[in-house]
């Protein structure tokens, strides 16, 4: 089955400084890798996705890029600010049944904390 | 409110007890996922609905867990004979289509503790 790692676990960064977050999957099936932020006691929350078909995805201050060869795909925050601090999950995610009904599997998350 | 909601948000039961948690997905997608987060991971996929249909289970869902949604509108997720590794945080997630393209998202979550 699909294996998603994500480094690093925890990552502090100054106001106003950029944070990556890095995944790596391990099955060429998957095809659309979203990322989720999840606040404390609230569900997860997408932020932007990317399909196989892309490179780069831009959303303001969001940016993510994949690199399906070396299947790895990375997030960007760029002028971080304190409510940017939550935990980040990347996902990939493959077709299930017949359809486009997505099967997603998860990394362990980053904590990022944005210092003011 | 229109995203997903769940309800109950918070369970405590004792181990041997049932519980069943509810999801109502947002109006008009057709597809209801149901995933099971621990302390400190991400979400794992426990199973899938296309309407009324349940289509897909993962090894996770022991006999012990059943997922119903009857008029393909709402759902329930009921563990029989808790046990203490049934302690989680119980999510839904509902998607729709555009063409190939499917967006899930998520509700707010039930957040179990068996004693």
């Amino acid at each position: 089955g699909e294996n998603v790692e994500q480094h690093p676990s925890t990552l502090s960064v100054q106001e106003g400084d950029s944070a990556v977050i890095k995944c790596t999957y391990s099955d060429s099936a998957s095809n659309y890798f979203p990322w989720y932020k999840q606040e404390l006691g609230k569900g997860p929350q997408l932020i932007i996705d990317i399909r196989s078909n892309v490179g780069e995805k831009k959303d303001q201050r969001i940016a993510v890029t994949l690199n399906k060869t070396a299947k790895h795909f990375s997030l960007h925050i760029t002028e971080t600010q304190p409510e940017d601090s939550a935990v980040y999950f990347c996902a990939a995610g493959k077709r299930i049944s017949s359809g486009s009904a997505r099967q997603l599997t998860f990394g362990s998350g980053t904590q990022l904390t944005v210092l003011p | 409110d229109t995203g997903v909601s769940q309800n109950p948000r918070h369970k405590i039961t004792k181990r041997g007890q049932n519980v069943t948690f509810r999801c109502d997905p947002i109006s008009e997608h057709n597809r209801l996922y149901w995933y099971r987060q621990t302390l400190g991971q991400g979400p794992e996929f426990l199973t899938y609905f296309q309407n009324e249909a349940q289509l897909e289970k993962s090894r996770l869902l022991s006999d012990r867990f059943s997922a119903e949604r009857p008029k393909g509108s709402f759902s329930t997720l009921e563990i029989q004979r808790t046990e203490q590794g049934d302690s989680a945080m119980y999510l839904c997630a509902s998607s729709y289509t555009q063409g190939t393209l499917e967006t899930q998202y998520f509700g707010p979550g039930t957040r179990l503790l068996v004693l």
